[in-house]
Parts: structure tokens; C-alpha cells; sequence
């Protein structure tokens, strides 16, 4: 079962910064945030994971807040080619356990 | 970095035949690979773990005998439907779990086959 919980749908306008909110109050210790992003029919593509500092990279930024029951990806420029629906997930990482898909945040990234 | 290919990427097959998916690892070794499924404006369900040289393990409600997964080598996974319906006309994603180096323990998605039965 999921663990997260994340806003069906959000809008942002193009050049923006897009802050995808993801709840998981129930995080333990040792279980990594996740973020993938999904365009219309196609894999799953990585963003980003972290498991308590923030973390950026060449994509995003993650932001998990003190006590790890949330976190923020924020994508500082958002284009129209970032329109996809965009999962949030909790895993242990380095184990090769599966991922469990919440309903994710469609995206759409307005001109 | 690492690479899932699916193959085909989409196929058409008529009500009561069998298809084959494959899913490969490209440029490392998987010994588990994942397939997931996904039906329109849903999330992706995972459907069942496959474990190099041992049997998949299925999640609750998915038919084992209907959806036969073999996992023959540490590149190679496939997953196949028989005797397709059209209600089994859905998305179809892999995923693969690198053994060693930096893909060790991540998980690599592969670009999904669509499947529709008519």
C-alpha cells in the first residue's frame, strides 16, 4: 500500500517555480523519499530521493522538512515539457524492494 | 546510466490469443525485476516480483496462471498473457534492480508496451 498521501492536480505557469507538496507521516527511519515523474505513456523517469538533508540535482530540488513527515520537490523553472503526473514514494533504499505507486500529482505546466 | 528496454512497445492481439513482453536490462545485471500495470488515468500496480532462477512472487488478486513471468537470466524477464481478454488491454511496465555498483538496489524503468485486446 502507499504511503503517501499528494494533491490530485496542480497548475503552474511556465518559468515558474512548481512546488509539489507529498505527506508521509508514517516514514520510518531507514525509508528514503522518492520522486518519479510520469509523461502520458511512457516508464517512469527518477527525479530524485533523499533521505533527510535536502538533496538537488540537475532536475529538482527535494525539501524534507525536520521531522520527515513531509517533503517539497520544486522544479525552479518549470517548462511545458514538465507536464506528467509525479509520484512521491517511500522506500528503504539500496534493498531492491518494489515501489508502491501512490495516485501521484498530474502537473500541468501552463504557456 | 542504467537502461530497461521493453519490447514490443505495442502490440494488438485478438481475444484469446497469448503475448509475450520482454523486458531486458541493458547495461547491468538485474536479479529482480518488477511489472507493473496500468490502466487509463490510473496509478501503476504493481503485479508481481521476479527473481532470477526462482519463481515470481504475485501480489493479492493478480492470476499467476494467467500472467506467467520467467525470469531466465539476470538481463531478461518476460511477462506473458494468456488467453488475453479485452479487460487485460492496459499498460505494461517493468522495472529492474541493478546487483552491483551504482545501479545496486535502484530500481531502472523500462518505457511500458501498450497492450490492446481486441
Amino acid at each position: 500500500d502507499a504511503k503517501t498521501t499528494q494533491p490530485p492536480s496542480m497548475d503552474c505557469a511556465e518559468g515558474r517555480a512548481a512546488n509539489l507538496p507529498c505527506n508521509h507521516s508514517t516514514i520510518s527511519g531507514n525509508e528514503y523519499v522518492y520522486w518519479y515523474r510520469q509523461i502520458h505513456s511512457q516508464g517512469p523517469q527518477y527525479i530524485i530521493h533523499g533521505l533527510k538533508n535536502n538533496e538537488t540535482n540537475e532536475m529538482a530540488s527535494l525539501i524534507i522538512t525536520e521531522d520527515r513527515k513531509s517533503s517539497t520537490l520544486i522544479l525552479p523553472h518549470a517548462t511545458l515539457r514538465d507536464t506528467a503526473v509525479y509520484y512521491c514514494i517511500v522506500r528503504v533504499a539500496n534493498t531492491g524492494n518494489q515501489f508502491y505507486f501512490g495516485t501521484g500529482t498530474s502537473l500541468t505546466v501552463i504557456p | 546510466g542504467a537502461v530497461v528496454s521493453q519490447h514490443p512497445s505495442r502490440v494488438i492481439c485478438k481475444s484469446g490469443t497469448s503475448v509475450k513482453i520482454e523486458c531486458r536490462s541493458l547495461d547491468f545485471q538485474a536479479t529482480t525485476m518488477f511489472w507493473y500495470r496500468q490502466f487509463p488515468k490510473q496509478s501503476l500496480m504493481l503485479m508481481a516480483t521476479s527473481n532470477e532462477g526462482s519463481k515470481a512472487t504475485y501480489e493479492q488478486g493478480v492470476e499467476k496462471d494467467k500472467f506467467l513471468i520467467n525470469h531466465a537470466s539476470l538481463t531478461l524477464s518476460t511477462l506473458t498473457v494468456t488467453s488475453a481478454h479485452p479487460e487485460d488491454s492496459s499498460f505494461y511496465i517493468c522495472s529492474a534492480t541493478g546487483t552491483s555498483g551504482a545501479s545496486r538496489g535502484e530500481q531502472y524503468f523500462g518505457p511500458g508496451t501498450r497492450l490492446t485486446v481486441t
